[in-house]
C-alpha cells in the first residue's frame, strides 16, 4: 500500500530565504508526482508535475526534483515571499492515476 | 480558476439529512475523481469516473455514499443520513485520459458541516 510522508510538517522562515520541502513515498511504482499548493478553506493549486520518466520541473521560483528508486521528491522555493504562505500538498498517482496524498507541509514565510 | 466547477461551496446541515454535491468538470476531460479531506490531513481518494463508467470505490465509501456521472459529463455524490465524522472538504478533480502527463485539476470544493 503506497504511503506518502511530507518533512517537515510546519516550516517559518524570513522573507528572502531558500527553502526546501521533502516528500517521501515507499512505492517506486509511480506513474507521476505532483506538487500542490492549498491555501486555508481552498481547494488545490497545481504547482508542478513530474512524470515518471522525469527527474525534475520548474516553474518560476520553484524546482520540484523526482527520484524514484528512492522513494523521494523535493521542492525547492528561490527567495521566498509572504504570498509563499501556505500549506504544500505532494501527491503520487499510480495505475489508474487516483492521488495518494501527504499530509502537506504547512510554511509561513515571515515578512 | 482550473476551469472544474463544484456547487454548493458551503454546506451546513444537520445529522440524519442527506445532502447532494455537484461537480463539473473541464469540459474534453473524461476521468472525474473525488476525494474527502478533513482538517489537518491530506485528501483522500473516494471514487473515480472514466466517461460514464465508475471504474474504482475506495473503502471510505460506505453504503451511505453514492457517486453518479451519468452522461459522462457532471458527476453527483450524494451522502445519506450524514453523521458528524461526515464534515469535511469534498474535492472534485478531472483529467484527460490520453493525456501523458494525467495531471489532475481540482475544483474549489464543496466544506460539509453536520451540526
Amino acid at each position: 500500500k503506497q504511503e506518502v510522508t511530507q518533512i517537515p510538517a510546519a516550516l517559518s522562515v524570513p522573507e528572502g530565504e531558500n527553502l526546501v520541502l521533502n516528500c517521501s513515498f515507499t512505492d517506486s511504482a509511480i506513474y507521476n508526482l505532483q506538487w500542490f499548493r492549498q491555501d486555508p478553506g481552498k481547494g488545490l493549486t497545481s504547482l508542478l508535475l513530474i512524470q515518471s520518466s522525469q527527474r525534475e520541473q520548474t516553474s518560476g521560483r520553484l524546482n520540484a526534483s523526482l527520484d524514484k528508486s528512492s522513494g523521494r521528491s523535493t521542492l525547492y522555493i528561490a527567495a521566498s515571499q509572504p504570498g509563499d504562505s501556505a500549506t504544500y500538498l505532494c501527491a503520487v498517482g499510480g495505475a489508474t492515476n487516483k492521488l495518494i496524498f501527504g499530509t502537506g507541509t504547512l510554511l509561513a514565510v515571515q515578512p | 480558476d482550473t476551469g472544474v466547477s463544484q456547487n454548493p461551496r458551503h454546506k451546513i446541515t444537520k445529522r440524519g439529512q442527506n445532502v447532494t454535491f455537484r461537480c463539473d468538470p473541464i469540459s474534453e476531460h473524461n476521468r472525474l475523481y473525488w476525494y474527502r479531506q478533513t482538517l489537518g490531513q491530506g485528501p483522500e481518494f473516494l471514487t473515480y469516473f472514466q466517461n460514464e463508467a465508475q471504474l474504482e470505490k475506495s473503502r471510505l465509501l460506505s453504503d451511505r455514499f453514492s457517486a453518479e456521472r451519468p452522461k459522462g459529463s457532471f458527476s453527483t455524490l450524494e451522502i445519506q443520513r450524514t453523521e458528524q465524522g461526515d464534515s469535511a472538504m469534498y474535492l472534485c478533480a478531472s483529467s484527460r485520459l490520453g493525456d501523458a502527463s494525467y495531471e489532475q485539476y481540482f475544483g474549489p470544493g464543496t466544506r460539509l458541516t453536520v451540526t
